[in-house]
C-alpha cells in the first residue's frame, strides 16, 4: 500500500527564516511526486511535479527536491503570504490509467511578520 | 491555463434532499476527473474517479448510490449527493487530469456542503 508521511505537522517561522518541509513516501514504483499549496477553504493549488531522484524544481521562494525515499520543499526567506498548508502526493506506477494520487496529511505553515 | 471551476461554492440544504455539484475544466479537456472529500484539518480523501463516457470507479467504503457521479463531457463532471444527511456535511473538491501535460491533477476551489 502506498504511503505518504509529511513532517512536521505544523511549522511556525519568522519572516525571512528559511526552513524545509519533509515528505517521506513508500510506493511500489514512483510515477510522480506532486506538491500542492492549500489555503483555508480553498482547493489545492499545484506547485511542482518531480519524477526522478535528483530532480529539483524552483518557483519564487520555493524549491522542491526528490530522493528515492523522500522529497523536501525548501522555503527561502518566507513571507507571511507563504502561510498555507503544503500537501505532498505520490502517483504510483501501479495506479493504472486513472493515475490516482495518494496524499500526505500536510504541513501547516505559518509565517509571522 | 489549467483552471477548474466548481459550482456552487457553498450550499446549505435540508436533510433528505439531493444536492448536485458541478466540476468544469475551463481551458483544457479532461478525460479523467476525481472527486475528493476533506474534513477539517485533514487531508484529501479520494471518493471516486470519473472517466468521460463511462461509469465512475468508487473507492472502498464510498456508497455509489449515495454519491452519484456523471462525466458527460470532456469538461464537465457532476457529483450528486442523494438524500443528504448531516453526516454528509463536508468540503467536496474535484480535480481534473490534464492529459498530455505531465499527468498533473488541477483542483477546483471546492464546495462546502452543510446539511441541516
Amino acid at each position: 500500500e502506498d504511503q505518504v508521511t509529511q513532517s512536521p505537522e505544523a511549522l511556525r517561522l519568522q519572516e525571512g527564516e528559511s526552513s524545509s518541509l519533509n515528505c517521506s513516501y513508500t510506493v511500489s514504483g514512483l510515477r510522480g511526486l506532486f506538491w500542492y499549496r492549500q489555503d483555508p477553504g480553498k482547493g489545492p493549488e499545484f506547485l511542482f511535479t518531480l519524477y526522478s531522484a535528483g530532480e529539483e524544481k524552483e518557483k519564487e521562494r520555493l524549491k522542491a527536491t526528490l530522493t528515492k525515499k523522500e522529497s523536501f520543499l525548501h522555503i527561502t526567506a518566507p513571507k507571511p503570504e507563504d502561510s498555507a498548508t503544503y500537501l505532498c502526493a505520490v502517483q504510483a506506477r501501479g495506479s493504472g490509467s486513472a493515475r490516482q494520487l495518494t496524499f500526505g496529511s500536510g504541513t501547516q505553515l505559518t509565517v509571522l511578520p | 491555463g489549467a483552471v477548474v471551476s466548481q459550482h456552487p461554492s457553498w450550499v446549505i440544504c435540508k436533510s433528505g434532499t439531493s444536492v448536485k455539484i458541478e466540476c468544469r475544466s475551463l481551458d483544457f479537456q479532461a478525460t479523467t476527473m476525481f472527486w475528493y472529500r476533506q474534513f477539517p484539518k485533514q487531508s484529501l480523501m479520494l471518493m471516486a474517479t470519473s472517466n468521460e463516457g463511462s461509469k465512475a470507479t468508487y473507492e472502498q467504503g464510498v456508497e455509489k448510490d449515495k454519491f452519484l457521479i456523471n462525466h458527460a463531457s470532456l469538461t464537465l463532471s457532476t457529483l450528486t449527493v442523494t438524500s443528504a444527511h448531516p453526516e454528509d456535511s463536508s468540503f467536496y473538491i474535484c480535480s481534473a487530469r490534464r492529459v498530455g501535460y505531465q499527468e498533473t491533477q488541477y483542483f477546483g476551489p471546492g464546495t462546502r456542503l452543510l446539511v441541516l
